[in-house]
C-alpha cells in the first residue's frame, strides 16, 4: 500500500524553532509537499521539493531526502498564528496525490 | 483569496436528501479537484477533472458523482446522504493536468462547503 506518516500532534513555545517530520512510501515518487491548514479552514501551500535539500521560505524550511522517503517542514520563530494543522502530501509515479493525516501544531505562549 | 469559489458555504440537510456543491476555479486553470474532509480527518481525494473531462477516481462513493461544465465550474452532486456524509468539501483548482507535479501543480483550495446531515 501506500502510506505517509506523520506525528499527529506537536506542541512548542513561541518563539521557538519546530520540526515536523513527515516519512512516506508509496509507488515512485514525483514530488512532495507541505501545506497549512487552519482550523476549519482551506489548505494554503506552503512548498513544494522534488529533489534532495533544503528549500528554504522566510520562517519556513522544508528537507527532501528521497533515499530515505524522508522529509520535514521547519518552522522558526514561532507566532501564534502558526498554530494549525500541516499537511505533507506525496505525488506518486501515477501522478496521485497521497496525502498524509495532518500534525497539528499547538504553539503555547 | 485563492481565487477559487465554493457555493454554498453551509448546507443543512436530511438523510436521504440530495444536495449539489458548486465550485468556480482560479481563472484559467483547468483541473478541479473535489475533496470530503471529516471533522478531525485528512483530505480524502474524490474525483478530478481537466477541461471537461473526467481525469482521476479517488474514495468517491457511488451516491456521489460530478461534472465539469464547458465554463469549467464543477458541481458535485451527493445522494441518498447519511448521516457519515457530513463533512467539508473542499475543491481546488490548478494549472497542471497531473495531480501535484511541478509548480503548476500546487492546488489552490476554495473555502469549502460544510454539510451536515440530521
Amino acid at each position: 500500500g501506500q502510506n505517509i506518516d506523520q506525528p499527529t500532534e506537536m506542541t512548542a513555545t513561541e518563539g521557538a524553532i519546530v520540526q515536523i517530520n513527515c516519512t512516506y512510501q508509496t509507488s515512485g515518487f514525483n514530488g512532495l509537499f507541505w501545506y497549512q491548514q487552519h482550523a476549519g479552514e482551506a489548505p494554503t501551500f506552503l512548498s513544494y521539493n522534488v529533489l534532495d535539500g533544503l528549500e528554504e521560505k522566510g520562517r519556513f524550511s522544508s528537507f527532501l531526502s528521497r533515499s530515505k522517503g524522508y522529509s520535514y517542514l521547519l518552522l522558526k520563530e514561532l507566532q501564534m498564528k502558526d498554530s494549525a494543522s500541516y499537511l505533507c502530501a506525496v505525488t506518486n509515479s501515477n501522478y496521485q496525490l497521497i496525502w498524509g493525516a495532518g500534525t497539528k501544531l499547538i504553539i503555547k505562549p | 483569496d485563492s481565487g477559487v469559489t465554493q457555493t454554498p458555504k453551509h448546507l443543512i440537510t436530511a438523510t436521504g436528501q440530495r444536495v449539489t456543491l458548486r465550485c468556480s476555479p482560479r481563472s484559467g486553470d483547468l483541473s478541479v479537484y473535489w475533496y470530503q474532509q471529516s471533522l478531525d480527518q485528512g483530505l480524502q481525494f474524490l474525483i478530478q477533472y481537466y477541461n471537461g473531462e473526467e481525469r482521476a477516481k479517488g474514495n468517491i462513493l457511488e451516491r456521489f458523482s460530478a461534472q465539469q461544465f464547458p465554463d469549467l465550474h464543477s458541481e458535485l452532486n451527493l445522494s441518498s446522504l447519511e448521516l457519515g456524509d457530513s463533512a467539508l468539501y473542499f475543491c481546488a483548482s490548478s494549472g497542471s493536468r497531473f495531480h501535484g507535479t511541478g509548480d503548476t501543480g500546487e492546488l489552490f483550495f476554495g473555502e469549502g462547503s460544510r454539510l451536515t446531515v440530521l
